[in-house]
């Protein structure tokens, strides 16, 4: 059974830092890796999506990474905002995701 | 258009009610999910659907019963619910289940409280 870890559960940190979010996984046979945000009380906004074949994603000030022999993803926010700061969590799976524990941001101003 | 739409909002019902929970996308996809949230917990997959059939039941309670009407809708029937079902319900749509480029989206969710 496929289970994922996010490390650290919370994070804070200064406007305009750069900071790098941990995904962990058990089974290497992940189909591809997702990356969300979520809002307190909100739905999840798609952020980047890593098929299996690819090593990394990028949007804007956010980059992915994948290391399916490792078991491991990152998220890298470049120059973070107050308006990054959410819940983000990682999920893996191939349509039947399994989701992370969550690292809770906030972006000091 | 990549939205997903849920209704309602919010729903406060007691454990004799029967009630139904909406998801509804215009984006030609053919997989729809619901998951269920409780607080500070990561989102928990209940059902899957795929062109229109249920392919996923994770051994949730028959007091839930999904409903796909057509390939746009994805309705959840509930009834006889225990405070303890009280959450956030999340409908996902994809393209296709267990495609490798598949991205979910979500809806906003509907905040269930059972009395």
């Amino acid at each position: 059974k496929q289970e994922v870890t996010q490390i650290p559960a919370a994070l804070s940190v200064p406007e305009g830092e750069n900071l790098v979010l941990n995904c962990s996984f058990t089974d290497s046979a992940i189909y591809n890796l997702q990356w969300f945000r979520q809002d307190p009380g909100k739905g999840l906004t798609s952020l980047l999506l890593i098929q299996s074949s690819q090593r990394e994603q990028t949007s804007g000030r956010l980059n992915a990474s994948l290391d399916k022999s490792s078991g491991r993803s990152t998220l890298y926010i470049a120059a973070s905002q107050p308006g990054d700061s959410a819940t983000y969590l990682c999920a893996g799976g191939d349509g039947k995701l399994t989701f992370g524990t969550g690292t809770r941001l906030t972006i000091i101003p | 258009d990549t939205e997903v739409t849920q209704t309602p909002k919010h729903l406060v019902m007691g454990m004799t009610n029967k009630k139904s929970l909406k998801c509804e996308q215009h984006m030609g996809h053919r997989a729809m999910y619901w998951y269920k949230q409780k607080a500070k917990k990561p989102p928990e997959l209940m059902f899957v659907y795929s062109y229109e059939k249920l392919s996923i039941n994770e051994s949730v309670p028959s007091r839930f019963s999904p409903e796909c009407p057509n390939s746009s809708l994805l309705n959840l029937h509930l009834h006889a619910l225990q405070p303890e079902d009280s959450a956030l319900y999340l409908c996902a749509s994809s393209q296709d289940r267990g495609s490798n480029t598949d991205t979910q989206y979500f809806g906003p969710g509907t905040r269930l409280t059972v009395l």
